[in-house]
């Protein structure tokens, strides 16, 4: 199995612009999460997905930020208009189901967004 | 205060050494994760744990329930070991995918 796929692994864009960020689930996985990780403040999720559809959206910090998953096998976390506190490594997670359990979730390997 | 607290922040070990990561949380939780990170940025999930103890190769993680606590365990430490340690709870009082991660325990293994 090719794992989490994130894209761009490395992304430097300037303030203002539009930013998107890519994630490809293991197959066969129910559940997707889109966490953000800076030096300040760790590892935080910021959305996840179950069935395609959307649980928990309260850690996506603003209106700026919106993700979607149109399918089993996509997702798109996107950032308009960026901000250089916005500057992290996202990392995109699956995991093969959630309802009335836990499951180990298994991690892309990250992007790094550098906002200027 | 945060509602998961690691120790040591830092730690530096000796090839062959034995190494405790504690992790103590302050909610109730259904499960307990420990999580790797390279030096690189991977993620890896070590362990994923409710109750006990379990046990993969070199690495050994307990959790007590009653106390909040868990432990992750390192036996003849390697400088492969060396990475960010991260734990991570799911709390009762979250919706079921919310994770809440401790600041991590960065271990340095010297040859």
């Amino acid at each position: 199995d090719a794992g989490v796929i994130q894209s761009p692994r490395h992304e430097v864009t300037e303030m203002g612009q539009e930013v998107t960020l890519r994630c490809k689930p293991i197959s066969g996985h129910n559940s997707l999460f889109w966490y953000r990780q800076t030096m300040m403040r760790g590892l935080e999720l910021l959305i996840y997905f179950n069935n395609n559809v959307p649980i928990d959206d309260s850690g996506m910090p603003e209106d700026r930020f919106s993700a979607k998953m149109p399918n089993a096998s996509f997702s798109t976390l996107k950032i308009q208009p960026s901000e250089p506190r916005d500057s992290a490594v996202y990392f995109c997670a699956s995991s093969p189901f959630l309802s009335g359990g836990t499951y180990e979730q298994y991690f892309g390997p990250g992007t790094r967004l550098t906002v200027t | 205060k945060n509602e998961v607290e690691q120790s040591p922040q830092n730690l530096t070990a000796q090839e062959g050494e034995f190494i405790t990561i504690n992790c103590s949380y302050s909610v109730g939780i259904s499960a307990l994760h420990w999580l790797q990170q390279h030096p690189g940025g991977g993620i890896v999930s070590l362990f994923m744990l409710s109750s006990g103890k379990k046990k993969h190769g070199r690495l050994i993680a307990t959790i007590n329930i009653q106390e909040k606590h868990s432990s992750l365990h390192i036996t003849a430490s390697h400088p492969r070991d060396s990475a960010v340690y991260i734990c991570a709870v799911r709390s009762r009082e979250r919706s079921q995918g919310n994770l809440i991660f401790g600041k991590g325990t960065k271990l340095s293994v010297k040859p």
